[in-house]
């Protein structure tokens, strides 16, 4: 059993690039979420799922997309990466109750 | 709206001594309560969870957190920690399930050889 994992683990972006953040989970959960931490904010919700093709809004979805087209993934995409979008990203699964993390991702936009 | 109050931010400590970690939340229903560790460039970990029950819950590291309804409380307490403890402790709390989480803004426990 792997969890969750989540690729890349670091990255480099320019202002304005593109990129998307995979997430995959063999837990078999129907939940999945994202979530970027910044420090002295604790973590803030992006964007979840409850499911197979359904995506809900978070705390700070801005700027972010995602889409859940299998039940074991979930991809954060940015579309034209920002400066303010440097920040590290975790994304989870859970049950009905308790949310399991990933690694998270590094992402530097310069 | 639920909410998570972490009142430190930074707590030294020296390696045996004993810790507590305090987390106050905001709800006027019934909740669950989290304890999740991250270790340095790490993801989090659940460390322990309230559901029901003994409002004393326990961790297989020796952690413990007692929810306390009536001062809206789940403190988390170690009485002897090692220099391996040393990481950031996040409270979460949620009214109605996992899709509602919340998150405190995290404490960071350092321990002192």
């Amino acid at each position: 059993n792997a969890g969750v994992t989540q690729t890349p683990k670091f990255r480099v972006l320019k202002t304005g690039q593109s990129m998307t953040l995979l997430c995959a989970q063999d837990m078999n959960h129907e939940y999945m979420y994202w979530y970027r931490q910044d420090p002295g904010m604790g973590l803030r919700l992006i964007h979840y799922s409850v499911g197979e093709g359904t995506t809900a809004k978070g705390e700070v979805p801005d700027g972010y997309n995602v889409s859940r087209l299998k039940k074991q993934n979930f991809l954060l995409g940015l579309e034209s990466a920002a400066p303010s979008q440097t920040s590290v990203y975790f994304c989870a699964s859970s049950d009905q109750i308790t949310q399991y993390f990933g690694p998270g991702t590094r992402l530097l936009v310069l | 709206a639920q909410s998570v109050t972490q009142l430190d931010s930074q707590v030294p400590v020296f390696e045996e001594a004993p810790v507590e970690l305090r987390c106050n939340y905001s709800s006027s229903v019934s909740v669950y309560l989290f304890w999740y560790v991250q270790y340095p460039n790490q993801g989090l970990q659940l460390l322990l969870k309230y559901l029901s029950g003994s409002t004393l819950v326990e961790s297989i590291n020796g952690f413990e957190a007692e929810f306390n309804k009536s001062q809206t409380s789940f403190h988390l307490r170690k009485p002897s920690v090692h220099i391996s403890d040393t990481a950031e402790y996040f409270c979460a709390v949620t009214e109605g399930g996992a899709n509602n989480l919340f998150f405190g803004t995290g404490t960071r426990l350092t321990v002192i050889p």
